[in-house]
């Protein structure tokens, strides 16, 4: 079993609909969860990260930490066309483990 | 504030030769880390400094592969003797310490291609 799942898509939306994008893992030492967005041939951008179970918020973006059952999501309201990209789940144990575990990422478009 | 670059943005060399990749982390951060990204992978950790430690090779492929980080800001990958299956997209990153590791911010990345 992969320690991160994400399922790649391609996830195709009409513009203003809500988008959900998830990873399961499988290690229950992460407690830092992250979501990248990375536009065609550039780098991740760090959307926002979120610390042990729970909810976090940022506009239109909604991160959600579910750890009893090793499940994260990332949601989108609102969609734009300019939120086409590839969403990356990341995964950090923290206590001064400095590696990120990746998922492999989710493409999405979302049609105007 | 200016983000972490990288260059060359794209790079195209023959099998064989010996290329370098330069990173420039965000100002003040003194982690900084190094991964590999191939068509249709996930992003694979190469290397990481953390202000004048040691680094953490364990990512590294093969010895062809090193890095150094000079004066804890600017790092170099260097790959000698160049192989197809090196071919990829090497991402460079930084965060403010080791314990933000979670908190990576990433250069454009290098797009490097053997031919």
């Amino acid at each position: 079993q992969k320690e991160v799942e994400q399922d790649p898509g391609p996830l195709s939306v009409p513009e203003g609909a809500i988008v959900s994008l998830n990873c399961t893992y499988s290690n229950s030492a992460f407690q830092y969860f992250m979501w990248y967005r990375q536009y065609s041939r550039k780098g991740p951008e760090l959307l926002m990260y979120t610390y042990s179970s729970g909810n976090k918020e940022d506009g239109r973006f909604t991160a959600q930490v579910d750890k009893s059952s090793k499940y994260i999501s990332l949601f989108i309201r609102d969609s734009q066309p300019s939120d086409s990209a590839t969403y990356l789940c990341a995964l950090n144990s923290g206590a001064g483990s400095y590696q990120l575990t990746f998922g492999k990422g989710t493409k999405l478009s979302v049609i105007p | 504030g200016a983000g972490v670059s990288q260059s060359p943005s794209n790079k195209v060399t023959e099998k064989g030769k010996d290329v370098e990749l330069r990173c420039d982390p965000i100002s003040g951060h003194t982690a900084l880390y190094w991964y590999r990204q191939s068509l249709g992978q996930g992003l694979e950790f190469l290397i990481y400094f953390q202000g004048n430690s040691a680094p953490d090779k364990s990512g590294l492929p093969s010895d062809r592969f090193s890095a150094e980080r000079t004066g804890g800001s600017v790092s170099t990958l260097t790959i000698q003797r160049t192989q197809q299956e090196d071919s990829a997209v090497y991402l460079c990153a930084s965060s403010s310490s080791g314990l933000r590791s979670y908190e990576q911010y990433f250069g454009p990345g290098t797009r490097l291609t053997v031919t």
